[in-house]
Parts: structure tokens; C-alpha cells; sequence
């Protein structure tokens, strides 16, 4: 059965404190790699797909990389707007292609 | 990208009852999909909208609990049926996108059930 995994839960940062959230995945044939980050109250804003391992991905603070059995998302010289929930998703060739898979997320707090 | 919006964003309603929830898209999409996500939980998929012939349902899901209409390519509707406590959710309205393989989601629609 396809798993994802995300850790830790609950990450506390100081503002520009650098560090990498973790989604561990077992899946039957990957055929992406989805992150959202969601805010309170809000749906899942997307951020990233991966295909294939080795691949890296960057959107201002955030970079995703992705290996054949987990990935990580490096949040650099984080902010207090990067406070959110982090959301990993996978998505299997043998679903159908809007079928995603959640770990249950990490929750981000950055502060001042 | 794609716009969606969802109405209701929230409601709360009475045990027994159904609530219906609308999705619209900016843009003609093939793919909608309807997601729950339950308090402190991550997000499940509950069905596939799909144009013209009946929802495709998740293990667990059933139509008479949830039942879906598409009538084209840029509307949705999901209804909560007889509701209970534990229905008490955000649920969400995604489309899949083929140029770039992204899913998109909506702000969701907060229902509680007391």
C-alpha cells in the first residue's frame, strides 16, 4: 500500500534559521511528487512537482530535492510569512493522474 | 494556473441535514476531484467529477453519502447528505491541469455539524 511520511510535525524556527522538512514515501511506481503549503483556514497552495530522483526545485526560500525514497524541503533564512503547514503529496502511476496521496504535514512556525 | 472558487466557504448546520457545495473553475478543465480533510488530518480524496457519467468513488465513499454532479467542464457540485458530527470538515474542490501535471486547489468549504 502506497505511504507517505512526513517529519517532524511541529517545527519551530527562529527568523533565518535554515532547516529541511522530510516526506518519506513507499509507492508502487512514483509518477510525481507534489508539496503545497497551507495556510489556516485555506486550501493547499501548490509549490512543487518532482519527477525523478536527483531533481531539485526552487521558489524563493524554498528548495525541493528528491531522492528514490524520500524528499526534502530546505527552507533558507526562513521568515515569519513562511509560517504554514507543508504538505507532501505522491502521486501514483497506477491512479489516476489527479489522485494524490497526503502525508499528514508539518507545521512551520517562524519567528521574530 | 487555475481559479477556483468554492461556495460555501463555510456554514454550519444542523445534524440530519444536507448541504450542498459548489465548485467553479476559470477554465475549461477535464479532471475535478473532490477532497476531505477532517479537523487536525490531512486531505483524502473522496471522488472524481466526471463530465457526464456518474462520480468515481474512493474506497470508503459512497454516492448516496456524497453525491457529485459535473455538468461541464468548469462546474462541480458535492453534497453532504445527512449529516452527522463527524462530517464536520473542510472539503475541497481540485482540478488537474495536464500542461505542467499540477492540481489546484480550492479554498475549500469549512462545514460544522452540531
Amino acid at each position: 500500500e502506497d505511504q507517505v511520511t512526513q517529519s517532524p510535525e511541529a517545527l519551530r524556527l527562529q527568523e533565518g534559521e535554515s532547516s529541511s522538512l522530510n516526506c518519506s514515501y513507499t509507492v508502487s511506481g512514483l509518477r510525481g511528487l507534489f508539496w503545497y503549503r497551507q495556510d489556516p483556514g485555506k486550501g493547499p497552495e501548490f509549490l512543487f512537482t518532482l519527477y525523478s530522483a536527483g531533481e531539485e526545485k526552487e521558489k524563493e526560500r524554498l528548495k525541493a530535492t528528491l531522492t528514490k525514497k524520500e524528499s526534502f524541503l530546505h527552507i533558507t533564512a526562513p521568515k515569519p510569512e513562511d509560517s504554514a503547514t507543508y504538505l507532501c503529496a505522491v502521486q501514483a502511476r497506477a491512479d489516476s493522474w489527479g489522485k494524490l496521496q497526503f502525508g499528514a504535514g508539518t507545521q512551520v512556525v517562524v519567528t521574530p | 494556473s487555475a481559479v477556483i472558487s468554492q461556495k460555501p466557504s463555510r456554514d454550519i448546520c444542523q445534524r440530519g441535514t444536507s448541504l450542498t457545495i459548489q465548485c467553479q473553475v476559470d477554465s475549461q478543465v477535464t479532471m475535478m476531484f473532490w477532497y476531505r480533510q477532517q479537523p487536525g488530518q490531512s486531505l483524502t480524496l473522496i471522488a472524481t467529477a466526471n463530465q457526464g457519467s456518474e462520480a468515481t468513488y474512493e474506497s470508503g465513499f459512497v454516492i448516496d453519502k456524497f453525491p457529485i454532479s459535473r455538468p461541464n467542464l468548469t462546474f462541480s457540485t458535492l453534497t453532504v447528505s445527512n449529516m452527522s458530527p463527524e462530517d464536520s470538515s473542510i472539503y475541497l474542490c481540485s482540478v488537474y491541469m495536464s500542461s505542467g501535471n499540477t492540481i489546484y486547489f480550492g479554498e475549500g468549504s469549512w462545514l460544522t455539524v452540531v
